[in-house]
């Protein structure tokens, strides 16, 4: 089945330390982005990538950093230097350039402060 | 910058109601506009865009919108909503020409009963 798996779906993170987010595409997609949905803020830009070995911060990149190895694969790190990371994160992939082509996102994952 | 603005954060109807979400946007320039939806414990996926031609656009499930330059307005329109169209609606946009990013609305809840 095609699409845009991120794992885990829960995430818990503990004062001080940093988490990694899971995000999978087998579209075959050359950009992968990862957004931050807050309740009554809509979906936040953090970091994107166009292609394999490059990216740029969004938005909202303080207290992130992601790699793209992979074309595949998107990680997204959350730093302890992010002081309010309790957030829905998504990941999407696109195409890089065809602006009119929609982004396909993936189930999310939910990440909360212990 | 821009930026897109829904005006309705919650909105409540019931079965068989007409349904208008608003949308605008900042951009002077030629855009791309899209509706996602996400329904409850799914992921976001694509109602419809418009990036060219007709400003009427249709898109799944009964929903259209419509592209008003002149107002920098892209609604969505359902003549008669059901209860499986409880979701959350984000309006979005990007302009051709750079990378492909979206600028995301806030959202909307729209709450159907029975």
């Amino acid at each position: 089945d095609g699409g845009i798996t991120q794992s885990p779906k829960y995430l818990f993170r503990k004062e001080g330390q940093n988490v990694t987010l899971s995000c999978e595409q087998n579209l075959n997609h050359d950009a992968m982005y990862w957004y931050r949905q807050d309740p009554g803020q809509g979906l936040r830009l953090i970091y994107y990538s166009q292609i394999v070995n490059d990216f740029q911060k969004g938005d909202i990149a303080e207290g992130y950093s992601v790699s793209r190895e992979k074309k595949e694969s998107f990680p997204l790190t959350v730093t302890s230097a992010q002081k309010n990371p309790t957030a829905f994160y998504l990941c999407a992939a696109g195409q890089a350039k065809l602006s009119n082509q929609p982004q396909h996102f993936g189930d999310g994952t939910r990440l909360s402060i212990l | 910058a821009q930026s897109v603005s829904q005006h309705n954060h919650h909105v409540i109807l019931s079965e068989a109601a007409s349904l208008e979400l608003g949308c605008n946007y900042s951009y002077g320039g030629t855009v791309n506009l899209f509706w996602y939806v996400q329904y409850p414990g799914q992921h976001l996926q694509l109602l419809l865009k418009y990036f060219s031609g007709d400003p009427l656009v249709k898109g799944i499930k009964g929903f259209e919108a419509e592209f008003i330059k002149s107002k920098f307005s892209f609604n969505l329109r359902k003549p008669s909503v059901q209860w499986s169209d409880t979701a959350e609606y984000f309006c979005a946009v990007n302009a051709p020409g750079g990378y492909n990013k979206l600028i995301f609305g806030a959202g909307t809840r729209l709450a159907v009963h029975p």
